[in-house]
């Protein structure tokens, strides 16, 4: 089965640039997206189509791609962008995988 | 303001049936697609299924093809999950999201509803 590799935590310090990246053969294809996913709470699309930010979103969140590599960056973590970031996409059979996660820690 | 209220989860034992509803306000439901997708406890979220618009296209995760079965009724502005036979495995919190293109495939969540708890133990 398809899968998206992420690494299980990132630690910066407030004011600090925090990267996530999601790993996976399809990617460089298909679309990545970013979900935030903070304590209790139910997830929150914070980044579509590999680089671009819904309503609301605070523009220190952004995306790219290279190749099969989709990174979240957030310029500048706030201590209230603590959560669990998931990657999601699609691959060529129709499945739709979800990364296991990166739990950011801003501290 | 958009919301998604999901219902029906329950405690149940393993190879019961159960199923789950979301009701949906503050947008025009029948022009999106929407998924279904699932929390174990402290872990990670699992696509679970999707349905367009007009119910012409389905689609499910290989860990409940054949069990859970996806539905809608754009009239009562409701999306469906049907689950049979369930494992312990399935033991989630099951949330509704909305697809975040107007009536296209089951392509990504752009708004979630809050879940709801299902509990399969014997």
């Amino acid at each position: 089965s398809y899968e998206l590799t992420q690494p299980p935590s990132v630690s910066v310090s407030p004011g600090q640039t925090a990267t996530i990246t999601c790993s996976g053969d399809s990617l460089s294809t298909r679309y990545t997206y970013w979900y935030q996913q903070k304590s209790g709470q139910a997830p929150v699309l914070v980044i579509y189509e590999d680089d671009k930010r819904p309503s609301g979103i605070p523009d220190r969140f952004s995306g790219s791609i290279s190749g099969a590599t989709a990174t979240l960056t957030i310029s500048g973590a706030q201590v209230e962008d603590e959560a669990d970031y998931y990657c999601y996409s699609r691959d060529r059979s129709g499945n739709r995988p979800f990364g296991g996660g990166t739990k950011l820690s801003v501290l | 303001e958009v919301q998604l209220v999901e219902s029906g989860g329950d405690l149940v034992q393993p190879g019961r049936s159960l199923r789950l509803s979301c009701v949906v306000s503050g947008f025009t439901f029948e022009d999106f697609a929407m998924h279904w997708v699932r929390q174990p406890p402290g872990k990670g979220l699992e696509w679970v299924s999707g349905i367009t618009w007009n119910s012409a296209s389905k689609g499910y995760a290989d860990s409940v093809k054949g069990r859970f079965t996806v539905s809608r009724d754009n009239a009562k502005k409701s999306l469906y999950l049907e689950m049979n036979s369930l494992k312990e495995e399935d033991t989630a919190l099951y949330y509704c999201a909305k697809d975040g293109k107007p009536t296209a495939t089951f392509y990504y969540m752009d708004i979630w509803g809050k879940g709801t708890t299902v509990i399969v133990s014997s």
